[in-house]
């Protein structure tokens, strides 16, 4: 079983299109996150919520909404796709140990390329 | 703010040489310290973690790491590497608050000659 799934793996779309990355985890996990990896490997958060609650929103354009219908899935919907927002996309879940800390699992990646 | 810095941007070892890959952070308090590897096409997969107690961390695949809190280091060393450990290796720092966030360095590219 797939501790953490988003899909699709792969998206290809047009400039101006609305699309939207879907992430569940099975872990029981109360925090998740959307991070971003660029064409250079760099990591970066995006978003991160607790139970259903945004608690990290960085600085990223308001096209990028996510949604939380419940603690195991966070969506991620862009608005009007641009070139630049090609890039690999990471679902990941956390929940907080306090003997063992703060282990986050990430989802296999999501491939959104813009043309 | 935290920072976490992995000097080499690409290594290249010999199959069955031994591996350390360098990451040194930046940060008043000791976070938690993690270590990544992202095979190509592929996600992020945890290798080891430091919460606390015992700075020599062992992981999977082989892998060890060492906090070395003197020196804000946290590297991490395989006494003999495979060809299939070519990948991408990524440093990475989390707070010990709940709901953190991980900050990362920018990736080491390991390539693995026969």
């Amino acid at each position: 079983d797939t501790a953490v799934s988003q899909t699709p793996k792969y998206l290809v779309t047009q400039m101006g299109n609305d699309k939207s990355i879907k992430c569940e985890q099975n872990l029981g996990h109360d925090t998740m996150y959307w991070y971003k990896q660029d064409s250079k490997k760099f990591l970066k958060i995006m978003f991160s919520y607790n139970n259903k609650e945004l608690i990290i929103n960085e600085t990223v354009p308001n096209r990028f909404s996510p949604k939380s219908p419940d603690k195991a899935h966070l969506n991620l919907h862009i608005n009007s796709l641009e070139l630049g927002d090609s890039a690999v996309y990471f679902c990941a879940s956390s929940q907080v140990d306090r003997r063992k800390g703060n282990t986050i699992y990430f989802g296999e990646g999501s491939w959104l390329t813009v043309v | 703010a935290q920072s976490v810095t992995q000097p080499d941007i690409h290594i290249t070892v010999s199959e069955g040489a031994s591996l350390e890959l360098r990451c040194n952070y930046s940060y008043g308090a000791t976070p938690y310290l993690f270590w990544y590897v992202q095979s190509p096409g592929q996600g992020l997969q945890l290798l080891l973690k430091y919460f606390s107690g015992d700075t020599l961390v062992q992981g999977i695949k082989g892998f060890e790491a060492e906090f070395k809190r003197s020196q804000s280091s946290f590297n991490l060393r395989k006494p003999s590497v495979h060809w299939s450990d070519a990948a991408e290796y990524f440093c990475a720092v989390g707070l010990h608050n709940a709901g953190n966030m991980l900050t990362f360095g920018g990736g080491t590219r390991l390539m693995v000659k026969p």
